[in-house]
């Protein structure tokens, strides 16, 4: 049983324009939750995360939204740039740990020049 | 400031032997966790160590198992390697339990 899903496998933005990336989650006692970014070959990079008291957290070009009646959680990218394509990972944790991730498999991102 | 370290990056054994990870984390990291990650089922969480405790394990079968060094590097066994144990398994280390968590590039393991 996933409790943390991506439902779209790759998403293709053209250079310069917003991307939005989704995940879903089913288990209500999540109290954080973290995008990482992965390129191949190299281990996930952390780019953002939201605790669950917010709904909203920026950093630079990177925004993520939590919609906690949802269960939704959403980052956006703008602008987007060629070097931002990548695989992005979301994920979540409770009881305060992020040693214990629960990832979603995450979303394949292209951004065209 | 070395990032976390992974050895060895690329490794091929063989159905039933056994394989021994290496992690060394970031000087003055003492907690590391383990993750596998596969085409199918994504990235999913191994076991989480601090200070050589076992914090927390994730739903393996016994076959998979891990240490903690005194000098926080920290090892993971495979024992009767399946060929479903292909697979990418990262590292990552953080200066406290339960926070700001940096990943290795990690060791492609492929069972033939």
């Amino acid at each position: 049983d996933q409790q943390v899903k991506q439902n779209s496998p790759s998403l293709s933005v053209q250079e310069g324009r917003i991307s939005i990336l989704n995940c879903d989650y089913t288990n209500s006692m999540f109290d954080y939750f973290l995008w990482y970014k992965k390129y191949p070959a190299e281990g996930p990079t952390f780019l953002i995360s939201i605790s669950s008291i917010k709904d909203k957290n920026e950093d630079g070009r990177f925004t993520v939204f939590l919609n906690k009646s949802a269960k939704h959680l959403s980052l956006h990218i703008v602008p987007s740039q060629p070097g931002d394509s990548a695989v992005y990972f979301c994920a979540a944790s409770h009881g305060g740990s992020q040693g214990n991730l629960i990832f979603g498999k995450g979303t394949k991102l292209s951004v065209k020049p | 400031k070395a990032g976390v370290t992974q050895t060895p990056r690329y490794l091929i054994k063989t159905r039933g032997q056994q394989v021994t990870l290496s992690c060394s984390p970031i000087s003055g990291h003492r907690s590391v966790s383990w993750y596998q990650q596969t085409p199918g089922q994504g990235l999913q969480f191994l076991f989480e160590y601090f200070s050589e405790t076992q914090r927390n394990k994730g739903n393996f079968p016994g076959r998979f198992s891990g240490r903690q060094f005194s000098n926080s590097r920290s090892e993971m066994n495979v024992s009767t390697l399946e060929l479903g144990d292909s697979a990418l398994y990262l590292c990552a280390s953080s200066a406290r339990t339960g926070y700001g968590y940096t990943f290795g590039s990690g060791t492609r393991l492929t069972v033939v």
